[in-house]
């Protein structure tokens, strides 16, 4: 079945380091990939998405390319801020009426 | 646009009550899933309602089930409420694109249930 595989956490960073979170996936056919945030006490938010090979998702300062050659979505940000602390999910979406296939979660905290 | 609304915001039942989550989708959405998101991981898939029928389901047992509405808009409930069953619970929704599938998910904020 469908699995997303990412990085464990927690991730502690000063502001303005550079930032990675790896993303790596297992799907059948071609699925879409998703970055979602979620700040403490909330839902999910959409940070950004690509749909087909060699997209890159881009949204405030966040980067991620879609490797199918890797199997990888790997999240990036040049320079943190402190209000970039949250969890960071990567997802999936398979082709078809298909659920949506979440990563465990990587808690970021950035500090002063 | 309210997006996608939930309610309640918290919820506390004892073991073996029944629970009855509520769900409004985005304007324009058809589709609505549920999840199951327990402290620390990450939200896991129950089942996605279209066209008021259950089309998909997670690996989730029979106490949970669901209803969708001529509105679009979703229950799901919950029975024999177990202390694991405490969690947050995630409403998604979207739409059918043609005949491939559907698009990108928007989530609510979610129902916070603790069962005692």
């Amino acid at each position: 079945g469908d699995s997303v595989t990412q990085m464990e956490g927690p991730v502690t960073l000063s502001e303005e380091a550079f930032l990675t979170i790896n993303c790596t996936y297992t799907a059948t056919g071609y699925p879409s990939l998703f970055w979602y945030v979620q700040y403490p006490g909330e839902g999910l938010q959409l940070l950004l998405k690509a749909t087909k090979a060699d997209d890159k998702g881009s949204n405030k300062g966040f980067e991620a390319t879609y490797r199918k050659e890797t199997t990888s979505f790997h999240l990036e940000k040049g320079s943190v801020q402190v209000s970039d602390s949250a969890v960071y999910f990567c997802a999936l979406l398979s082709g078809g009426y298909q659920k949506v296939t979440f990563g465990t979660g990587t808690k970021l905290q950035v500090i002063p | 646009d309210a997006g996608v609304t939930q309610s309640p915001t918290h919820l506390i039942k004892t073991r073996g009550q029944q629970v009855t989550l509520r769900c409004s989708p985005k304007s324009g959405h058809d589709t609505v899933s549920w999840y199951q998101q327990a402290l620390g991981q990450g939200p896991q898939f129950i089942f996605q309602y279209y066209e008021e029928e259950e089309r998909q389901r997670g690996n989730f047992p029979d106490r949970f089930s669901g209803h969708q509405f001529p509105n679009y808009s979703s229950e799901l409930n919950v029975n024999a409420l177990l202390l694991g069953d405490s969690a947050l619970y995630l409403c998604a929704s979207s739409a059918v694109t043609g005949t491939s599938g559907t698009d990108e998910q928007f989530f609510g904020p979610g129902t916070r249930l603790t069962v005692l």
